[in-house]
């Protein structure tokens, strides 16, 4: 399958930690890659392979995977932290160059 | 710091072309190992990757749209450009342009503010 799944909506009391899930056979062979899309704004990578963070993304963003799930963690999320979080990896099927989970809704209580 | 705009019609007919433009500032659209790519999203739903090309010209389509589509990159101008055929009303959407790296890992680093593209008559 050249899916990948996301869980719609999470939420997180602020200042605590939050785990982003992403499932997919993709992710057996290759590392997600994870965006943060805020209202009427593109999105912004926030990490990318094993657990690389761009220039300018906080460390309190950090990537892992597992078989065949790759999680995005938020150590002590913030207010400004509520958005939209996309994953995405190649995909290992063939059918296309790459491929984009669902995205999931993280609130901040 | 690249920057990336895309730029094009607001409105097109339904079984018209949709035609977009990408430009690129901060960088040369031919330099280092990037491909660069369009993406669109759907109002209220999730991103779908429509393709990418390299500044030789070569290019790799989403299959469900690989039909209808054609990018083209002119790097005397540091531009690439979209053209995707027979819309419809399906293919409303904002439509991103991204750097693009692809080398074992798949990541956009930089895109464009996005540009909405309504299908009707």
């Amino acid at each position: 399958s050249s899916e990948l799944t996301q869980d719609p909506a999470v939420s997180v009391a602020l200042g605590q930690t939050v785990r982003i899930t992403c499932q997919g056979d993709s992710l057996r062979s290759y590392y997600a890659s994870w965006y943060q899309q805020k209202p009427g704004q593109a999105p912004v990578l926030v990490i990318y392979g094993k657990n690389n963070r761009p220039s300018g993304i906080p460390d309190r963003f950090s990537g892992s995977s597992s078989g065949n799930t790759a999680s995005l963690t938020i150590t002590g999320a913030q207010a400004e932290d509520e958005a939209d979080y996309y994953c995405n990896s190649r995909d290992s099927s063939g059918n296309q160059d790459v491929v984009f989970g669902g995205g999931t809704k993280l609130t901040v209580l | 710091q690249v920057q990336l705009q895309e730029s094009g019609p607001g409105l097109v007919k339904p079984s018209q072309t949709l035609s977009l433009t990408c430009t690129v500032s901060g960088g040369s659209i031919s330099s280092g190992s990037y491909y660069w790519s369009w993406i669109r999203q759907p109002a209220g739903k999730g991103l779908e990757w429509i393709g990418r090309i390299y500044t030789s010209g070569s290019t790799n389509y989403n299959p469900s749209l690989k039909s209808r589509v054609t990018i083209s990159v002119d790097t005397s101008k540091n531009q690439f450009s979209l053209k995707l055929s027979s819309v419809t009303a399906a293919d409303t959407a904002v439509y991103y342009c991204a750097r693009t790296m692809v080398r074992g890992l798949y990541y956009f680093d930089y895109w464009g503010q996005g540009t909405l593209v309504t299908v009707s008559s």
